[in-house]
């Protein structure tokens, strides 16, 4: 059974800061990882993916990956208002089963 | 275009009540997932399809049940509702492997009365 670790938050971070979100997984056997976004009331949606050990950079996002230590990252710059939102980490292969998600506040 | 659509939105139902929430998709994805989505909770796998292959949860309620009558279409059937059964329900879809996009829906929300 895949387990999925994330700090629940709320993360509160001011306009313009870099927001930091982790997660920790323990299936070794995990090759890909998936970032969704999830705004109250709405459904999740995809915003990044990464395969490969090290950074994967799309925009103002980062995904960094060690499957070595087991853990996954995403990092937000320049955060906007628009960010807050809960980010929810998923291993890929097999089932589709969620972290337990990171609340991001970002104020004015 | 919606891509995966549920229906519907908004379920009211009465405590006991049969329900069954539809959702249908256009993307010919072969796996299917539904999830149960409470307050500030992540979303929690209720069961999943690949394919016709049918993979229960281990603690999903034996009141929640599921049918797959074809790629397009799956549905949520819970039979006995209660008060706890009260949330938005998510239905996704994804290509085979899960190492690919997953595609949700808008969910429906069940108020149980």
């Amino acid at each position: 059974q895949k387990e999925v670790e994330q700090n629940s938050g709320p993360l509160s971070v001011p306009e313009g800061a870099i927001a930091s979100l982790n997660c920790t997984y323990s299936d070794r056997g995990s090759q890909s990882f998936f970032w969704y976004r999830q705004y109250s009331g709405k459904s999740p949606e995809l915003i990044m993916s990464i395969y490969s050990n090290g950074d994967k950079e799309d925009g103002r996002f980062t995904a960094q990956l060690n499957k070595a230590s087991q853990y996954v990252s995403l990092l937000i710059r320049d955060s906007q208002p628009s960010d807050s939102a809960t980010y929810l980490c998923a291993p890929g292969g097999g089932k589709l089963i969620f972290g337990t998600g990171t609340r991001l506040q970002v104020f004015p | 275009d919606a891509m995966v659509i549920q229906n519907p939105r908004y379920q009211v139902t009465q405590f006991g009540k049969p329900v069954t929430l539809s959702c249908s998709q256009t993307l010919n994805h072969n796996v299917m997932y539904w999830y149960q989505q409470k307050s500030s909770q992540a979303p929690k796998l209720l069961f999943h399809y690949y394919d016709k292959d049918f993979n229960n949860e281990a603690d999903t309620p034996d009141n929640f049940q599921s049918r797959r009558p074809n790629t397009s279409f799956c549905f949520l059937d819970i039979r006995s509702p209660g008060l706890g059964d009260a949330a938005m329900y998510l239905c996704a879809t994804q290509t085979g492997g899960g190492n690919t996009e997953a595609f949700f829906g808008q969910g429906t929300r069940l108020t149980v009365v």
